[in-house]
């Protein structure tokens, strides 16, 4: 059974820190893994899909990278700002097109 | 497209009562989730189907849910009878199907409150 584990549950940094969030699962046998991002009392809006094929994948101060291998991502949030305040999960997608979740990030990023 | 579209938005009901969710894929997705959101379990995947199809089922809590896909642009999940355990914020999300380019988006969720 796929489990996803996101470290740490909560993340607090001033303004203008990188922000660095982690993501492990446990069955390297997955078709991609997406992040995405949910605000307080929203739906989740994607940030970004990474193939199994894929090492990394960046969409303007957003990075994200993949090691299969080990069953790790890691999403970097570039000179973070306010607005990056949120909580920020990972998702992975295997066979039978199965979507599974961590637990989250919850992000604070102080002025 | 107009995204994942779920109603109703906010549900609030009696304990006992009969509660039925919506939601509208986004055209041409054939897979469909549905989840539960709470601030203790965070998300959990209750069942989604592929083509229609239900293709896991093991994360609907007990009989009292149920969930149905009757054609590729509609699907419901059922509470009978709801109890106050179930208020949670449940997401619908879809996506195609397969390896490659598998994006899954979410609707705006159902608020849904048992008193």
């Amino acid at each position: 059974k796929q489990e996803v584990t996101q470290i740490p549950a909560a993340l607090s940094v001033p303004e203008g820190e990188n922000l660095v969030l982690n993501c492990s699962f446990t069955d390297s046998a997955i078709y991609n893994l997406q992040w995405f991002r949910q605000d307080p009392g929203k739906g989740l809006t994607s940030l970004l899909l990474i193939q199994s094929s894929q090492r990394e994948q960046t969409s303007g101060r957003l990075n994200a990278s993949l090691d299969k291998s080990s069953g790790r991502s890691t999403l970097y949030i570039a000179a973070s700002q306010p607005g990056d305040s949120a909580t920020y999960l990972c998702a992975v997608k295997a066979a039978g097109n199965k979507l599974t979740f961590g637990g989250g990030t919850r992000v604070l990023v102080k002025p | 497209d107009a995204g994942v579209i779920q109603s109703p938005r906010h549900e609030v009901t009696e304990m006992g009562q009969e509660v039925t969710l919506r939601c509208k894929p986004i055209s041409g997705h054939n897979s469909l989730f549905w989840y539960r959101q709470t601030m203790m379990r965070g998300l959990e995947l209750l069942i989604y189907f592929n083509n229609n199809v239900p293709i896991d089922d093991s994360g609907m809590p007990e009989d009292r849910f149920s969930a149905k896909m009757p054609n590729a642009s509609f699907s419901t999940l059922k509470i009978q009878p709801s109890e106050p355990r179930d208020s949670a914020v449940y997401f619908c999300a879809s996506s195609e199907q397969g390896p490659m380019n598998t994006e899954a988006f979410f609707g705006q969720g159902t608020r849904l409150t048992v008193v």
